[in-house]
């Protein structure tokens, strides 16, 4: 069972280019996540989508957009990038949403330099 | 002000002591109460989840919640060089966002 899987593991990136962080999960949850996890800061919710064909914004959405493909993969876009958003990204999942949103699942991250 | 406030240690104790970490808050609507631990390079993993105040055992670990003075803390027994990790508290009032703390970082020497 590979759970929470994000692609790219490592990326870097010049100031104004675009990206997508892919990611999937395999364990049939309602709920999808992108945090981002800088030192000090702790994790901070950019996304979610409370179930398929919904996305909301979190805490921190700026220079973000987000596109739930279908029930499994949940991808998160930088249009422009910037060298604030160097971080690394987190996806999660949850089988349900709301009051019982935990335990959320998380992958391993994507690391992403942007120069 | 974060609304949660954790310190980031390090924090290095000796194999088999009692580990102590712990978060204060502000918001006194967080009703839902979870610590996670963080390996290097890896996602966070749920450890505990807690409603409301109490405390909660599991194996090693206990969780308390005093929501009177805004204050969670984690206790881990007998700890062991495998529990070295950072742990990051987290919290929900019942929606879709959770706010995590900063996270600590706990060293375990054999």
């Amino acid at each position: 069972n590979a759970g929470v899987t994000q692609t790219p593991k490592f990326q870097v990136l010049k100031t104004g280019q675009s990206m997508t962080l892919q990611c999937a999960q395999d364990m049939n949850h309602n709920s999808m996540y992108w945090y981002r996890q800088d030192p000090g800061m702790g994790l901070r919710l950019i996304y979610y989508s409370a179930s398929e064909g919904t996305t909301d914004k979190g805490e921190v959405p700026n220079g973000y957009n987000v596109s739930r493909l279908n029930k499994r993969e949940f991808s998160l876009r930088l249009e422009s990038a910037a060298p604030s958003q160097t971080s690394v990204y987190f996806c999660a999942s949850s089988e349900r949403g709301g009051a019982s949103n935990q335990p959320q699942h998380f992958g391993d991250g994507t690391r992403l330099s942007i120069l | 002000q974060k609304e949660v406030e954790q310190d980031p240690g390090p924090l290095s104790v000796p194999e088999g002591a009692i580990v102590s970490l712990n978060c204060t808050y502000s918001n006194s609507a967080f009703q839902y109460f979870m610590w996670y631990r963080q390996y290097s390079r890896k996602g966070p993993e749920l450890l505990m989840y807690t409603y409301s105040s109490g405390n909660k055992e599991d194996g090693r670990f206990t969780a308390q919640v005093d929501k009177s003075s805004k204050y969670i803390s984690l206790f881990i027994r007998d700890s062991q060089p495998s529990d070295s990790a950072t742990y990051l508290c987290a919290m929900n009032a019942g929606g879709f966002k959770t706010i995590f703390g900063a996270g600590t970082r706990l060293f375990v020497k054999a």
